[in-house]
């Protein structure tokens, strides 16, 4: 049984730029959820992505948006970088929208300079 | 709306000592309840869930948590800490009405000094 993996593992964008992340969901696993973890922080709710379609959003902005693929793999995609999107960004998988079995992958770093 | 406030922001403890990482919440309506750990440079990880039943929880590594309704409260505790436990603990909430999302506090982290 594979687990959760993210890439890239870190990455460097400035300002403006746009930015996509990639996450494959643990076999077996139908649902993606991301979440934004700043610095010193709890992570944040972005979004959530069951069969295809947006299951729920938490507070961010439409530049913050996302697919999820047929194989149930999933991108989070962010436009005009801002600094203050710095942060790890995980991604977690679970069955059936599920957030009580989820199993979280190690993160992407995004720096924005 | 929910809020969750881990009362620590770092806990020191020597090693083989007792620990207890401290998780409040609050909310309108029932929630399910987690402690997850992250070690660094690494995604998360979960030690144990509260979704109904017994409000003692036992979890991996030896941690046992506690539910307890009327304080709204799910403390984390382990009674003999190692030098692995070494790692930042995060408190989570999920309303029941609407479980597709984690509230998640700021996290503690657990310094183990030898």
């Amino acid at each position: 049984e594979t687990g959760v993996t993210q890439s890239p593992t870190h990455l460097i964008k400035t300002r403006g730029q746009q930015v996509t992340l990639r996450c494959s969901s643990q076999s077996g696993h139908n649902t993606v959820s991301w979440y934004q973890q700043a610095l010193g922080q709890g992570p944040q709710f972005i979004f959530q992505y069951y069969r295809e379609e947006e299951n729920g959003r938490g507070n961010f902005p439409p530049r913050f948006s996302g697919l999820q693929f047929p194989n149930y793999s999933s991108e989070l995609n962010v436009n005009a970088l801002e600094l203050d999107d710095s942060a790890l960004y995980l991604c977690a998988s679970s069955l059936d929208r599920a957030n009580y079995g989820y199993t979280f992958g190690s993160g992407t770093r995004l720096t924005v300079v | 709306a929910q809020s969750v406030t881990q009362l620590d922001s770092q806990v020191p403890v020597f090693e083989e000592a007792p620990v207890e990482l401290r998780c409040n919440y609050s909310s309108s309506v029932s929630v399910y309840l987690f402690w997850y750990v992250q070690y660094p440079n690494q995604g998360l990880q979960l030690l144990l869930k509260y979704l109904s039943g017994s409000t003692l929880v036992k979890g991996i590594n030896g941690f046992e948590a506690e539910f307890n309704k009327s304080q709204t409260s799910f403390h984390l505790r382990k009674p003999s800490v190692h030098i692995s436990d070494t790692a930042e603990y995060f408190c989570a909430v999920s309303p029941m009405d609407s479980n597709y999302q984690l509230i998640w506090g700021a996290g503690t982290k657990l310094i183990i000094k030898p």
